[in-house]
């Protein structure tokens, strides 16, 4: 059966304090590694797709990693409004289905 | 532009009621979907429409009734629903093409079963 943990559950950091939240896999026939970001009462909001490891993908202070165990979303210098909760999904070969991890919840405080 | 809109934002329903969400996205992705979530909890998956068709039901009680009009529009039909089924319903949809699977997510439905 498809595994998907992430950790920490949650991250507490300072304005400027770089981090990196964990989400580690195990899955038969990995076709992409999604990481989402949740605001409260709002639907995920797609950040990256990782279709293979060593592959790395950037957006503003988002950075994701991919091994073939793991991936890593690096945030650097995170502002307040970087708060949130983080979700990793992996999907397998010729399926639809999402499996989630249970998400790392995000506060910056300035 | 990749948005997904889902209406009504919130819904307040009986047990005995019955009522539709909708979903709606123009960016000609082939495969639709239904996920509800419970709070502090990952979304999980109900159904996935590919091409129109109903490729995937995840055991879903027969209370909740899919429905896919046409390529760009999805409705979840409810009917007798407990006051347990009260989640964020989201939608999402997926282009479903070589290098591109990715699943944009709707708004949600705030539901309140009561």
């Amino acid at each position: 059966e498809d595994q998907v943990t992430q950790s920490p559950e949650a991250l507490r950091l300072q304005e400027g304090e770089s981090s990196s939240l964990n989400c580690s896999y195990t899955v038969s026939g990995l076709r992409g590694l999604f990481w989402y970001r949740q605001d409260p009462g709002k639907g995920p909001e797609f950040l990256f797709t990782l279709y293979s490891a060593g592959e790395e993908k950037e957006k503003e202070r988002l950075k994701a990693t991919l091994t073939k165990k793991e991936s890593f979303l690096h945030i650097t210098a995170p502002k307040p409004e970087d708060s949130a909760t983080y979700l990793c999904a992996v999907q397998v070969q010729n399926d639809y289905k999402l499996s989630f991890g249970a998400g790392t919840t995000v506060t910056v405080r300035a | 532009d990749t948005e997904v809109t889902q209406t009504p934002k919130h819904l307040v329903m009986g047990m005995t009621n019955k009522k539709s969400l909708k979903c709606e996205q123009h960016m000609g992705h082939r495969a639709m979907y239904w996920y509800k979530q419970k709070a502090k909890k990952p979304p999980e998956l109900m159904f996935v429409y590919s091409y129109e068709k109903l490729s995937i039901n995840e055991s879903v009680p027969s209370r909740f009734s899919p429905e896919c009009p046409n390529s760009s529009l999805l409705n979840l039909h409810l009917h007798a629903l407990q006051p347990e089924d009260s989640a964020l319903y989201l939608c999402a949809s997926s282009q479903e093409s070589s290098g591109s699977y990715e699943q944009y997510f709707g708004p949600g439905t705030r539901l309140t079963v009561t």
